[in-house]
């Protein structure tokens, strides 16, 4: 059964500070790797997606992705109180299936 | 304004009256795709669609249905509705799942099954 581990949280951190979100995945024929924000009783809107090893960094988001680990993580600088939601991650292995991880919630305190 | 649209977004049901969610797209994708969401259990791929006429099995496929007759729509049909299926429902639409593609998703219908 392929899969995608999330921590379930929630992940509590002040504001201003770093929020680090962690993702497993156990199936190495993933190719493409995205991360998901969830606020409560909405629909989840894309963040991220990174598909070569490394970072790749987007305003205050930065994802790392390595392969031979099979880790996924996305970081938030400057994390404020509007980043509270839940964080899915998700696994693609480029044949039009997506798994999902079960999320991490996030909680930014003022 | 590019959307994803679901209807109904509640419904309340009885055990084996048949039902069809709908969803509609009007940002031209060719993919689009049900997914199930249940508390501890994440975001599940019920079906999808690579375009018209073109569906497949997601991971959890078992008592639904879909059908793709145009592109835009891609409706989810439960034959014989149970209590399990009781769960929030999202469709989502892409250009299609190349590397960078996103989803993006309905407002979701949240279903109970009585």
């Amino acid at each position: 059964q392929k899969e995608v581990e999330q921590n379930s949280g929630p992940l509590s951190v002040p504001e201003g500070a770093i929020a680090s979100l962690n993702c497993t995945y156990s199936d190495r024929g993933s190719q493409s790797f995205f991360w998901y924000r969830q606020y409560s009783g909405k629909s989840p809107e894309l963040i991220m997606f990174i598909y070569s090893n490394g970072d790749k960094e987007d305003g205050r988001f930065t994802a790392q992705l390595n392969k031979a680990s099979q880790y996924v993580s996305l970081l938030i600088r400057d994390s404020q109180p509007s980043d509270s939601a839940t964080y899915l991650c998700a696994a693609s292995s480029g044949t039009y299936k997506y798994i999902f991880g079960t999320g991490t919630r996030l909680k930014v305190l003022a | 304004e590019a959307q994803v649209t679901q209807n109904p977004r509640y419904l309340i049901t009885v055990t084996g009256k048949k039902l069809t969610v709908t969803c509609s797209q009007n940002m031209n994708h060719e993919y689009m795709s049900w997914y199930r969401q249940d508390p501890g259990l994440g975001l599940r791929q019920i079906y999808y669609s690579m375009n018209v006429e073109v569906t497949d099995k997601g991971d959890v496929p078992e008592g639904y249905k879909v059908s793709r007759k145009e592109k835009r729509n891609f409706p989810l049909i439960l034959e014989s509705p149970s209590p399990n299926q009781t769960s929030l429902y999202f469709c989502a639409s892409s250009m299609g799942l190349r590397d960078g593609e996103t989803q993006y998703f309905g407002p979701g219908t949240r279903l109970l099954v009585l």
